[in-house]
């Protein structure tokens, strides 16, 4: 079975704990994105990394971190600093589709509670 | 600033009708633009891309219009179900890097 597969489904932290959301793809696709969803809104791009060892800071990088040691993993840690951790976070993949652009493949998220 | 609208307030429809949801951007002039899907607890998933020298497109009951000069793509759901029931984002790759700026999406409700 080909997708994109996140763990764990819920997390619980106390404040002042780093934690790392985990994310794998067997779709073989280059590029990896993190997103951060709140209640009633969109999706807001956390980091993002188009080939193994690189990667990019999105819109709201701040209190967060990534690594793409292999192209099928990207894992996020929310670390301390991160202000409002409490949320849906989605990881997602993509590769050119048959229409020349690049369609993304979600994983199903992990629902993140820092209290 | 960049900004991607939908309409915020649910859609409420009758099963059997046609649903029209709304993306409009600002600041954008985008190669093409994305649909997706997305249920509750879940990750979206996509539905339809349209480009930016198409004005239709067309999946089973699904249509996408692409206005570049209103900057603007409607999404028709026709023989709207009760399955259709869900929050539907639109999502745009302004500059063609591969990186998506996604809209909030609009919940759509068809009742039985």
């Amino acid at each position: 079975d080909g997708g994109i597969t996140q763990s764990p489904k819920y997390l619980f932290r106390k404040e002042g704990q780093n934690v790392t959301l985990s994310c794998e793809q067997n779709l073989n696709h280059d590029a990896m994105y993190w997103y951060r969803q709140d209640p009633g809104q969109g999706l807001r791009l956390i980091y993002y990394s188009q080939i193994v060892n690189d990667f990019q800071k999105g819109d709201i990088a701040e209190g967060y971190s990534v690594s793409r040691e292999k192209k099928e993993s990207f894992p996020l840690t929310v670390t301390s600093a991160q202000k409002n951790p409490t949320a849906f976070y989605l990881c997602a993949s993509s590769s050119e589709g048959t229409s020349g652009s690049y369609e993304q493949y979600f994983g199903p998220g992990t629902r993140l509670t820092v209290t | 600033s960049q900004k991607i609208e939908q309409n915020s307030e649910a859609l409420n429809i009758q099963e059997g009708k046609t649903a029209t949801l709304t993306c409009n951007y600002t600041n954008y002039s985008p190669a093409y633009l994305q649909w997706y899907r997305q249920d509750p607890g879940r990750g979206p998933v996509f539905l339809l891309l349209i480009r930016e020298n198409e004005k239709e497109k067309r999946k089973e009951r699904l249509k996408v219009t692409f206005d570049t000069t209103l900057k603007q793509s409607l999404f028709h759901i026709t023989a709207s179900q009760p399955a259709d029931s869900a929050t539907y984002l639109c999502a745009l790759d302004p500059y063609n890097f591969n990186k998506f700026y996604f809209g909030s999406g609009t919940k759509l409700n068809v009742k039985p």
